[in-house]
């Protein structure tokens, strides 16, 4: 069963980097997955397409201090320079024939 | 700019049905994919049903499969989720998302929201 798991919270200090990871199901490490942000009280942004090869796509108007990588089954999103607008939600979302799965999502606190 | 623009939430009994609208602008509406993902109060994204481009292939959820239908109209670009036998647990803001691909992928750009309330 396809499943994306991530950590429930994280935080990190004004101006420092964070790292959140997004787990891809045992036999599906070989899966894109695309980031997208949920700012407090709005709807849903699209961040990133992230490749299991390391190679992303991002949206438009995603800043330069969004990256992506990969390892395994783990998929990363890394903010450096952290601003107050980056606490948020975060959540990783694949598909597989037609279904859509998201996950759980990362609550992000910037102290 | 892609824009997408939902429509047609409120307040419903239990039982009753609902359609949901999304008017889409910025893109070439017949080309793509369109999503409806929805958000229970304080919970996270759940994924609803997906339609591709020209509307043969269908996909819901197991959750809505048989209540909800999704559908198109590409000559008035808008995107619609018709709900039937609603269910308190289907109480969520509804998001209309465009897909990056012609089926089901990406999802690359969303609406903002409309608030749907299953309650007696």
């Amino acid at each position: 069963q396809l499943v994306l798991t991530q950590s429930p919270s994280a935080s990190a200090s004004l101006g420092a980097s964070v790292k959140l990871t997004c787990t891809l199901s045992s036999g599906h490490s070989s899966y894109a997955i695309a980031w997208h942000q949920q700012q407090p009280e709005k709807g849903p942004r699209y961040l990133m397409k992230l490749n299991s090869d390391g190679s992303h796509r991002k949206g438009d108007g995603t800043p330069d201090r969004f990256s992506g990588s990969s390892s395994g089954a783990e998929r990363y999103l890394t903010i450096s320079s952290l601003q107050s607008e980056d606490e948020a939600d975060y959540y990783c979302q694949t598909w597989h024939t037609g279904i859509q799965v998201f996950g759980g999502g990362t609550k992000l606190t910037v102290l | 700019q892609v824009q997408l623009v939902e429509s047609g939430g409120g307040v419903v009994q239990p039982g009753r049905s609902l359609r949901l609208s999304c008017a889409a602008s910025g893109f070439t509406f017949s080309s793509y994919g369109m999503h409806w993902v929805r958000q229970a109060p304080g919970k996270g994204l759940e994924w609803v049903a997906v339609i591709s481009y020209d509307g043969s292939n269908k996909y819901y959820a197991d959750s809505v499969k048989g209540r909800f239908t999704i559908s198109r109209d590409t000559s008035k670009n808008t995107l619609y989720l018709q709900m039937n036998g609603l269910r308190p647990e289907d109480t969520a803001v509804y998001y209309c998302a465009k897909d990056g691909s012609y089926d089901s992928g990406v999802i690359d750009y969303w609406g903002q929201g409309t608030l749907v309330t299953v309650s007696s």
